[in-house]
């Protein structure tokens, strides 16, 4: 079955660095586009990257252009969110999710079970 | 961006109960909207999908309708397991955009 499987949360001083990881099993991993969306504490969910399956293509939402970058390496099943210049206001649980697509466009199908990150001095 | 504006923020009702949530959006999406369901401590679950095409595995009570801008869920007879928060979610342009979420709670 589809396993995703979040790594590398945890508290970062504002402006520092993170990288995320997101181990993908039970599935071609190199077929699916990937996605990471964002929750802040008690809020709703936030779209944050998208990477297309062969990571030719990539967006991202504009509190994180220009910070964040999200890549991946198919030979090792795994999607990745390098975070810098991080600031309180990226504090969240971070889900990586593959995407579902059907009828022309795609959506969020499977969900890892999310990472927690908490920017704070 | 397109904005979303999803209704009611929470609502209150029984096992058995019709609930209807709605989302509308900025601008015109076609039917390239997805519903998401969510339960405390886990990660959403895709519910349905193009508007109105239910998820594998997801019960035939959840539905979905509208394009364009109008768009609802509805869950035709609320079962304990349905408490829980829902997003609805543009998928029409990058960057995504979510729903605020309707919290389903028990009356």
């Amino acid at each position: 079955q589809v396993q995703l499987v979040e790594s590398g949360g945890g508290v970062v001083q504002p402006g520092r660095s993170l990288r995320l990881s997101c181990a993908a099993s039970g599935f071609t991993f190199s077929s699916y586009g990937m996605h990471w969306v964002r929750q802040a504490p008690g809020k709703g969910l936030e779209w944050v990257a998208v990477i297309w399956h062969d990571g030719n293509n990539k967006y991202y939402a504009d509190s994180v252009k220009g910070r964040f970058t999200i890549s991946r390496d198919n030979s090792k099943n795994t999607l990745y969110l390098q975070m810098n210049s991080l600031s309180v206001e990226d504090t969240a649980v971070y889900y990586c999710a593959s995407a579902y697509c059907s009828g022309g466009s795609c959506y969020l199908g499977n969900w890892g079970q999310g990472t927690p990150v908490t920017v704070s001095s | 961006d397109v904005q979303m504006t999803q209704s009611p923020s929470s609502v209150s009702a029984s096992v058995g109960d019709r609930v209807t949530i709605t989302c509308r959006t900025s601008q015109d999406i076609s039917s390239w909207l997805a519903w998401y369901q969510q339960k405390p401590g886990k990660a959403p679950k895709l519910l349905i999908y193009t508007a109105s095409d239910l998820q594998s595995g997801v019960p035939s009570r959840f539905s979905g309708s509208g394009s364009g801008t109008h768009f609802t869920l509805t869950i035709s007879s609320l079962q304990p397991e349905d408490f829980a928060t829902y997003f609805c979610q543009q998928a029409s342009s990058f960057p995504w955009t979510f729903g605020q979420g309707t919290k389903v709670e028990i009356k």
